[in-house]
């Protein structure tokens, strides 16, 4: 098993373009969720996903879509990067009674200019 | 609402001695509590995790106490080493409906001097 993969581990943009942070598990976990972190700031939880088909809101969503069409997908949308969304992104999974808290990818430093 | 913080933002200890890294905890409704470990440049990595029906929980060095009375959580680590130099947080789990939330703290840096 591979775990949590995150693409790309580095990116640079600029002010306005648009992206997409993959994250895929191949652990056939139900739940999903995307933190950004920041210094000082610990992690802070974007959006997250209970199962294919369903996502919700986590404490800092503005600025973020995402989608669950499958199982094992979760990508992350920056539809319009702005600098405040410089960050480290990281995506998790867990299963529905996680007993081992929450698997984490190797993270994402997205730099916007 | 809910909030998760750490009392000591670093902690700095000689090789061999314990380490205790503290965490409140504000929501009554949490149910699960999980420490993490942090490497730089690495994503947090599970260390230990304690039920909110339990008061304590031993691993492998370490030791997580829960006090639901005061809503404080300790990670204690026996015998400190250069490898446990890392952030370390604390994360309360909340489930409501069906959904569940994993809450973190801000982090506590532990710096283990040789």
């Amino acid at each position: 098993n591979a775990g949590v993969t995150q693409t790309p581990k580095f990116q640079v943009l600029k002010t306005g373009q648009s992206m997409t942070l993959q994250c895929a598990q191949d652990m056939n976990h139900e739940y999903m969720s995307w933190y950004r972190q920041d210094p000082g700031m610990g992690l802070r939880l974007i959006h997250y996903s209970v199962g294919a088909g369903i996502t919700d809101q986590g404490e800092v969503p503005n600025g973020y879509n995402v989608s669950r069409s499958t199982t094992e997908d979760f990508p992350l949308r920056l539809l319009s990067a702005a600098p405040s969304q410089t960050s480290v992104y990281f995506c998790a999974s867990s299963r529905r009674t996680a007993r081992n808290g929450y698997t984490f990818g190797s993270g994402t430093r997205l730099t916007v200019v | 609402g809910e909030s998760v913080g750490l009392h000591l933002p670093t902690l700095s200890v000689q090789e061999g001695d314990n380490s205790i890294i503290n965490c409140a905890y504000s929501n009554s409704a949490s149910d699960y509590f999980i420490w993490y470990k942090q490497e730089s440049g690495k994503g947090p990595q599970f260390i230990i995790d304690i039920r909110s029906n339990m008061d304590k929980r031993q691993g492998q060095r370490v030791t997580v106490l829960l006090n639901k009375t005061v809503k404080h959580l300790s990670l204690q680590i026996a015998a400190t080493q250069p490898g446990d130099s890392a952030v370390y947080f604390c994360a309360e789990k909340i489930t409501q409906g069906g959904s569940e939330k994993l809450v973190f703290g801000k982090g506590t840096k532990l710096t283990v001097n040789p």
